[in-house]
């Protein structure tokens, strides 16, 4: 079954670029979904199959995937982009279908 | 699309609850539905799914005999009964959508909190 392990935190200013991995030994044969989860509220998807942004999700944010290891990278970052940040697989084999990472927590600086 | 949680609380151990989630805006009957929660301070852990007819489900081990997860096409409605709880399962529940490949969750719910505590 998966194992997604992501960075417990990243910090960036304004105006730079974010980027958060998602490590697995399953994740070269999967598609990774990334959440965004603000303080207090619901998690929204922000990437899904590796790359693809849903509507209404800006441009700045993008995805990645390269052998073992999903990215998750926010160019031009703004202090409204302050969230959690979760990696998830679809795995049959694991406990539940929905394997997440242990999320990451994005400080603008 | 709109998914609203009600039924959290405040229960002590052993006790039970019953979660309700009302679905709009989306042809409930067409999709996967799941109960993810996340325990007060930590990520995000899939609990429960039910397929769009209801005839099948599966709970995380975790939670296997004491969760039961079930829906109400007639009524747009998912469920989630909760018995012999624990602290351990104190969390915000969420109900989510799933997409047409049940291989994420494209709409969630706001939550609702449970809380275990004597």
């Amino acid at each position: 079954s998966s194992v997604l392990t992501q960075p417990p935190s990243v910090s960036v200013a304004p105006g730079k670029t974010a980027t958060i991995t998602c490590g697995g030994n399953n994740v070269r044969s999967k598609s990774v979904h990334w959440y965004q989860q603000k303080s207090g509220q619901a998690p929204v998807v922000v990437i899904y199959y590796d790359r693809d942004r849903p509507s209404g999700i800006p441009e700045r944010f993008s995805g990645s995937s390269s052998g073992n290891t999903a990215t998750l990278t926010i160019s031009r970052v703004e202090v409204g982009d302050e969230a959690d940040y979760y990696c998830q697989v679809w795995d049959s084999t694991s406990d539940h279908s929905w394997v997440f990472g242990g999320g990451t927590k994005l400080t603008v600086l | 699309v709109q998914l609203v949680e009600s039924g959290g609380g405040l229960v002590q151990p052993g006790g039970s609850l019953r979660l309700s989630c009302a679905a709009s805006g989306f042809t409930f009957s067409s999709h996967w539905m799941h109960w993810v929660r996340q325990p007060p301070g930590k990520g995000l852990v899939g609990v429960s799914r039910i397929n769009p007819g209801g005839t099948y489900s599966d709970h995380a081990d975790s939670v296997k005999g004491r969760l039961t997860i079930s829906r109400d096409n007639a009524r747009n409605t998912l469920y989630l009964q909760m018995n012999s709880l624990r602290v351990e399962d104190t969390a915000v529940y969420f109900c989510v959508k799933a997409n047409l490949n049940d291989e994420l969750g494209d709409s969630w719910g706001q939550g609702t909190l449970v809380t275990v505590s004597s």
